[in-house]
């Protein structure tokens, strides 16, 4: 299994909701990442986990909060979002010391 | 403060020349140089990549060049061809001491016309 997979692929959600995005890889790489990229802006670095702990955290607001279960699982808490939210959020992962980024399709969020 | 830069927006090449996307960096502590592909509503796809210690990869119809005197490096496509027509992302990695961490430029639109 070469991939992360990314779940669900769009949400739709109210300010008022909390929801969850989940990505998942079985590559045993032990580095992982959220990206979030606006419309025909580059992927921005959101979270890095490594070794299931959270090792960089990008300034993002509270509203974020990650989760990772396991060596496999990264998940993405929402809460409380505003519409300027809305965009795509990328999953990435590596090996803890190589370059080799493999990233999922992403989950293309909207916050109405 | 943009540590990785992609001046072109966009690029438009005939089928079967050469594609030179660029990308310019300001951070010296740099030292890994990646090329990823991104087409509509999927994730960025890697390409090639090239070590600080190098100035030349090549894989297939893709080469990567780096000049690290000029902090810039380009990626070759040759020949194109229109299923190249995609977003490309220089990308640049640094080892830190919470892991590493990759910087994306803006983006060069490349469109491959047949």
């Amino acid at each position: 299994d070469t991939e992360v997979t990314q779940t669900p692929k769009h949400l739709v959600m109210g300010m008022t909701n909390k929801k969850s995005l989940k990505c998942e890889q079985h590559m045993g790489h032990r580095a992982m990442y959220w990206y979030k990229q606006k419309a025909k802006k580059p992927p921005e670095l959101m979270f890095v986990y490594s070794y299931e702990k959270l090792s960089i955290n990008e300034s993002v607001p509270s509203r974020f909060s990650p989760e990772c279960p396991n060596s496999s699982l990264l998940n993405l808490h929402l809460h409380a979002l505003q519409p300027e939210d809305s965009a795509l959020y990328l999953c990435a992962s590596s090996q803890s010391e190589n370059y080799g980024y493999t990233f999922g399709s992403g989950t293309r969020l909207t916050v109405v | 403060d943009q540590q990785v830069k992609q001046n072109s927006p966009s690029l438009s090449v005939q089928e079967g020349r050469i594609s030179i996307l660029n990308c310019d960096y300001t951070n010296s502590m740099f030292d890994y140089f990646l090329w990823y592909k991104k087409y509509p509503a999927e994730g960025p796809t890697f390409l090639i990549s090239i070590s600080s210690i190098k100035d030349k990869n090549e894989d297939g119809r893709f080469t990567v060049f780096l000049n690290k005197s000029a902090k810039h490096l380009s990626l070759h496509i040759v020949p194109s061809q229109p299923g190249d027509s995609a977003v490309y992302f220089c990308a640049a990695s640094a080892r830190g001491e919470y892991g590493n961490k990759l910087v994306f430029g803006a983006g060069t639109i490349l469109r491959v016309k047949s």
